[in-house]
């Protein structure tokens, strides 16, 4: 029963690039959520999806980013145009329907030269 | 706004010594209350859910409890691998989202 699980673990990007951060749910989750863990900071909510549907986008920055959780295949939390402040962990959640608990992937950290 | 603080951020402990940390928090409605044991380099691990005070869960050396204000991970006889940062989150009833305080960073010395 594989968990959670996001690629790649690590990216390196320079200023003004574009980063694109995918994520596969686990097994029979149909919720996906997306937070950054900045450098001596708390996880911080950015974006939750369910299958072709933003349920909630509170968290997320109103430039440069943007997310989808396509009918098939992974989820993507896109950042275009990086900046140096982007650099940060990003971690994917899945949850089950009915379900309260959500379940973390390993994490993609992403740098930005 | 919601807000969930941790205390202490840091704490060393010798093998074998008990102790309890400290999550409280502010939220109009709880919808539950998590804990997560994060490792260096890897993503949060789930512990437990708690949702109405008064409410307890165990699980080997962990034991998590809930009041109306605050939550208690009581760590008893810990062990080297019980170290990590352990992040208490929250959700209320009027969203999904979990919002998580900074932490407790565990070292347990052998």
């Amino acid at each position: 029963n594989a968990g959670v699980m996001q690629n790649p673990r690590h990216l390196v990007r320079r200023r003004g690039q574009e980063a694109r951060l995918r994520c596969s749910p686990m097994k029979g989750h149909s919720h996906v959520y997306w937070y950054r863990q900045l450098p001596e900071e708390g996880l911080k909510f950015m974006v939750y999806l369910q299958k072709e549907n933003i349920i909630d986008e509170s968290g997320m920055p109103k430039e440069r980013f943007s997310a989808e959780f396509p009918k098939e295949g992974p989820s993507i939390l896109r950042i275009q145009q990086v900046v140096r402040g982007d650099s940060a962990a990003y971690f994917c959640a899945s949850s089950p329907p009915v379900r309260y608990e959500q379940y973390f992937g390993p994490g993609t950290r992403l740098t930005v030269t | 706004e919601d807000q969930v603080t941790q205390s202490p951020e840091a704490l060393r402990l010798q093998e074998g010594e008990s102790s309890s940390l400290n999550c409280s928090y502010t939220v109009s409605g709880l919808r539950g209350l998590f804990w997560y044991r994060q490792d260096p380099g890897k993503g949060p691990e789930f512990l437990f859910t708690l949702y109405s005070a008064g409410e307890e869960k165990e699980k080997e050396r962990l034991k998590a409890t809930l009041t109306k204000k605050e939550s208690f991970l009581h760590i008893t006889a810990p062990k080297p691998e019980d170290s990590a940062t352990y992040l208490c989150a929250v959700k209320e009833s009027s969203g999904d989202k979990l919002t998580f305080g900074t932490g407790t960073r565990l070292a347990v010395r052998p």
